[in-house]
């Protein structure tokens, strides 16, 4: 039983394309987020949807454009894709937005590696 | 100045050692504080949250000090498969959504 899952694992494609990445999470959660994670390793939060609505936006290019056609899904699309995309990504989902419960965790999928060629 | 700041190490170590991992954050505003471990090309998980009393699961004892915006992470007894990545995350309410902050991470290599 997957709780947050991911497609595609691995994406790699040419500079210019537009690309999208599925995320869907069974466990009931409220709350989902994408993260970038460089090739430093640093994880950074893009985008939080609370019950289908964007709730945060980092500082991170329009070409980068979140859907949530439910709670349970969060998709991402990039358009133009650039060398710089390259990075994993990777979706996360919590029980509630507004909670700074230290039980409050966030559940992450496994991780798209996107290549740019 | 990062907002988590953490030594990448890494940190190689004999199994059966004691190691221990620090981190520093510059938004007092924090509220709560947590370590993630991540396996190489895996997801990160939550290892344990971070209380002010300080707080232990088995070999692992974490400690905060809000004075000093400093947080810690102990590992006794190491094991071959404690060798990962370890995250520090702060989270705080900003724009009214809940916003996780990760440190670079601290690699720890334990060899037999």
């Amino acid at each position: 039983d997957t709780a947050v899952s991911q497609t595609p694992k691995y994406l790699v494609t040419q500079m210019g394309n537009d690309k999208s990445i599925k995320c869907e999470q069974n466990l009931g959660h409220d709350t989902m987020y994408w993260y970038k994670q460089d090739s430093k390793k640093f994880l950074k939060i893009m985008f939080s949807y609370n019950n289908k609505e964007l709730i945060i936006n980092e500082t991170v290019p329009n070409r980068f454009s979140p859907k949530s056609p439910d709670k349970a899904h969060l998709n991402l699309h990039i358009n133009s894709l650039e060398l710089g995309d390259s990075a994993v990504y990777f979706c996360a989902s919590s029980q509630r937005s507004f909670s700074l419960s230290d039980t409050d965790t966030q559940y992450f999928g496994p991780g798209t590696r996107l290549t740019v060629l | 100045r990062k907002e988590v700041e953490q030594d990448p190490g890494p940190f190689n170590v004999p199994e059966g050692a004691t190691v221990a991992f620090n981190c520093t954050y510059s938004n007092s505003a924090s509220q709560s504080f947590f370590w993630y471990r991540q396996d190489c090309r895996k997801e990160p998980k939550l290892l344990m949250s971070v209380y002010s009393s300080g707080n232990e699961d088995g070999r692992f004892t974490a400690q905060l000090n809000r004075a000093s915006q400093y947080i810690s992470l102990l590992i006794r007894d190491s094991k071959l498969s404690d060798s990962a990545t370890y995250l520090c995350v702060v989270n705080m309410i900003e724009n009214a959504g809940n916003m996780l902050t990760f440190g670079g991470g601290t690699r720890l290599m334990v060899k037999p």
